[in-house]
């Protein structure tokens, strides 16, 4: 089974200042983590992914994330907040399933709100 | 390369109707999976064709059903609509089976009254 848990639905932040949106997983086989943005009234949008790779990823529009396995954690980081950023941010964690299949569990959501 | 496409993008039914909802997958994308996302509930998984078979189900009443088509077009229904069905539906494509990357749609607005 897997899991994820987005810690604060909503997180504020001043344009220029650091984003950090966390993300804590439960998998118990490797998994593959993603996060995704998705903005009003359209669909999600991948920013990056972890594949068991390097454990620092860079996705687009500055943003990155770090695994570290022994935190369970995948937190999303861009050092300077822009107003475009504005969106709700999803992570993501893949997994073998009982049926041999990887389907994406997601979690639930955190806000961004970007201050002038 | 257009994206992944969804239509339509907004429906209002009654309870007790059902519906039918299309995704068009990128060219070459042969698997699609779809999404329900509800404000209480968050994104679920609902299930993943590839190559005309249902290959992953989530955790969803029978009434919820699906298929694909030859050129990797999906379609998904559902029947006896309940109010609990209000949702955004999204369709993801990907190349292959349980790939590791999907691709989202613009999502199909269900309101149920």
């Amino acid at each position: 089974a897997q899991s994820v848990t987005q810690l604060g639905s909503h997180v504020s932040v001043s344009e220029g200042a650091l984003v950090l949106l966390r993300c804590n997983y439960s998998s118990s086989v490797p998994p593959y983590l993603f996060w995704y943005v998705q903005y009003p009234n359209q669909g999600l949008q991948l920013l990056l992914k972890y594949t068991s790779a390097a454990t620092l990823v860079k996705g687009i529009n500055g943003f990155e994330a770090e695994f570290k396995k022994s935190e369970t954690s995948f937190h999303l980081t861009k050092p300077s907040a822009h107003m475009s950023d504005a969106a709700e941010y999803f992570c993501a964690v893949s997994a073998l399933g009982d049926t041999g299949r990887r389907a994406l569990t997601f979690g639930s959501g955190t806000r961004l709100q970007v201050q002038p | 390369k257009a994206g992944v496409t969804q239509t339509p993008r907004y429906l209002i039914k009654t309870r007790g109707q059902q519906v039918t909802l299309s995704c068009s997958p990128i060219s070459g994308h042969r698997s699609v999976s779809w999404y329900q996302q509800t404000p209480g509930q968050g994104l679920q998984f609902l299930f993943e064709y590839f190559s005309e078979t249902q290959r992953n189900k989530g955790n969803f009443p029978g009434r919820f059903s699906g298929r694909q088509f030859s050129n990797s077009r999906s379609e998904m229904n559902v029947s006896t609509l309940e109010l609990g069905d209000s949702a955004l539906y999204l369709c993801a494509s990907s190349l292959a089976l349980g790939s590791n990357e999907q691709f989202f749609g613009p999502g199909t607005r269900l309101t149920v009254l």
